[in-house]
């Protein structure tokens, strides 16, 4: 079945420093691909996306690259800020159905200032 | 986007009672609606897809006795936790949308004590 491997947390950065959070897939055929952000007493919503492999999803800055050759989906953004402390999650859908998803298990971010 | 209200945000009830979580879609119609839950550091686990008019489909290992899912409108879905137990403590989140994005509730933080 399918399965997402996410970085655990939680991770405390400054503000202005460089986020990586690692992300990596199994799944059968060829999923799309998903970051979702869920900010205090909100929510989840989608972050950004990717539906196929060396896309580039991008958004608020942050981004990943849909990587088939390592099964990874890694969320980066080259200087964070305080308003981006929340909870991300990484998730993928069988293609075609982005309505069903199978998450990983959230990364807590707090950037202090 | 399209908006997914969920209430409540968070309860605390005594075990043996049982407890209804709402979801309503506020500017779409929802036919289908997935319920998600969370347990401490660990993913978040689809429990049922509910279809409105029909019957929910739940998933392995989810008992369609404890956790009773009602979607009798477009815009409503229901999950009752009858008779909880502290194992049943939990994040409940819902979620509902197109094939190229879900939309979810805000999620309700339930205790049982």
């Amino acid at each position: 079945g399918n399965s997402v491997t996410q970085m655990e947390g939680p991770v405390t950065l400054s503000e202005e420093a460089f986020l990586t959070i690692n992300c990596t897939y199994t799944a059968t055929g060829y999923p799309s691909l998903f970051w979702y952000v869920q900010y205090p007493g909100e929510g989840l919503q989608l972050l950004l996306k990717a539906t196929k492999a060396d896309d580039k999803g991008s958004n608020k800055g942050f981004e990943a690259t849909y990587r088939k050759e390592t099964t990874s989906f890694h969320l980066e953004k080259g200087s964070v800020q305080v308003s981006d402390s929340a909870v991300y999650f990484c998730a993928l859908s069988d293609q075609g159905s982005a309505r069903q998803l199978t998450f990983g298990s959230g990364t807590q971010l707090t950037v202090l200032p | 986007g399209a908006v997914v209200s969920q209430h409540p945000s968070w309860v605390i009830c005594k075990s043996g009672t049982s407890v209804k979580i709402e979801c309503r879609s506020l500017d779409f119609q929802a036919t289908t609606m997935f319920w998600y839950r969370q347990f401490p550091k660990q993913s978040l686990m689809l429990m049922a897809t509910s279809n409105e008019g029909s019957k929910a489909t739940y998933e392995q290992g989810v008992e369609k006795d404890k956790f009773l899912i009602n979607h009798a409108s477009l815009t409503l879905s229901t999950l009752t936790v009858t008779s909880a137990h502290p194992e049943d403590s939990s994040f409940y989140i819902c979620s509902s949308g197109g094939n190229t994005e879900a939309f979810f509730g805000q999620g309700t933080r339930l205790t049982v004590v």
